[in-house]
């Protein structure tokens, strides 16, 4: 079964630090997602990417946070300087078909010590 | 009001009850619902799609309620590894874009 793939699994990185998420969506997949989840708390939407561009963020994703599909096949979440807030597991998804074609990766916990 | 609302549990049920969960929005335009599971540290996964009618898979029963704003899962003969988080989802767009997540509804299976 097809799979999101996503790297590293878990990154520890210094507050102010700049971080890199890595996703490798389906690779017939047009849409693409990150969400987060803060430890206890539900998952929360940050953004959808579609035909290289943002097609909806919320909130959350401020300034701070931007998304790439530089090679056509990666989708990146960058956090330009992180917050301890921050901490929380990111979870990257890619569907063909809205929610019900969705899959979502394993996640990246990120910690921000 | 949140957007999505779900008791968060838990529900401790014995093995082989029949439990039900509700979910409340507060959105009178969405338009899809779907009910997602999610396991500890994992990520969550689709249980199943809620159609107006009502839609059946095995043991899970999903309702749609437009009226009230409300949407239910049943699960009838309660297996151990139904042991999870029960997450109610809404979109406006068909999840083509901006996707709402409850809180989750945690269950807990006993034998």
């Amino acid at each position: 079964e097809p799979e999101v793939t996503q790297t590293p699994s878990h990154q520890v990185t210094q507050m102010g630090q700049e971080v890199i998420l890595r996703c490798v969506p389906i690779s017939n997949h047009l849409y693409f997602y990150w969400y987060r989840q803060i430890l206890g708390q539900k998952v929360e939407f940050l953004v959808s990417f579609y035909n290289n561009e943002i097609s909806e963020k919320s909130e959350i994703f401020d300034d701070q946070f931007s998304v790439e599909r530089p090679d056509g096949s990666n989708f990146t979440l960058k956090i330009r300087s992180t917050k301890l807030e921050d901490s929380a597991m990111y979870f990257c998804a890619s569907s063909d078909r809205g929610l019900e074609g969705y899959t979502f990766g394993s996640g990246t916990r990120l910690t921000v010590v | 009001r949140k957007e999505v609302e779900q008791d968060p549990g838990p529900f401790n049920v014995p093995e082989g009850a029949t439990v039900a969960f509700n979910c409340t929005y507060s959105n009178s335009a969405s338009q899809s619902f779907f009910w997602y599971r999610q396991d500890c540290r994992k990520e969550p996964k689709l249980l199943m799609s809620v159609y107006s009618s009502g839609n059946e898979d095995g043991r899970f029963t999903a309702q749609l309620n437009r009226a009230s704003q409300y949407i239910s899962l049943l699960i009838r003969d309660s297996k151990l590894s139904d042991s999870a988080t029960y997450l109610c989802v809404v979109t406006d767009s068909g999840g083509y874009q901006k996707v709402t997540f409850g809180t989750g509804t945690k269950l807990q299976v006993i034998p």
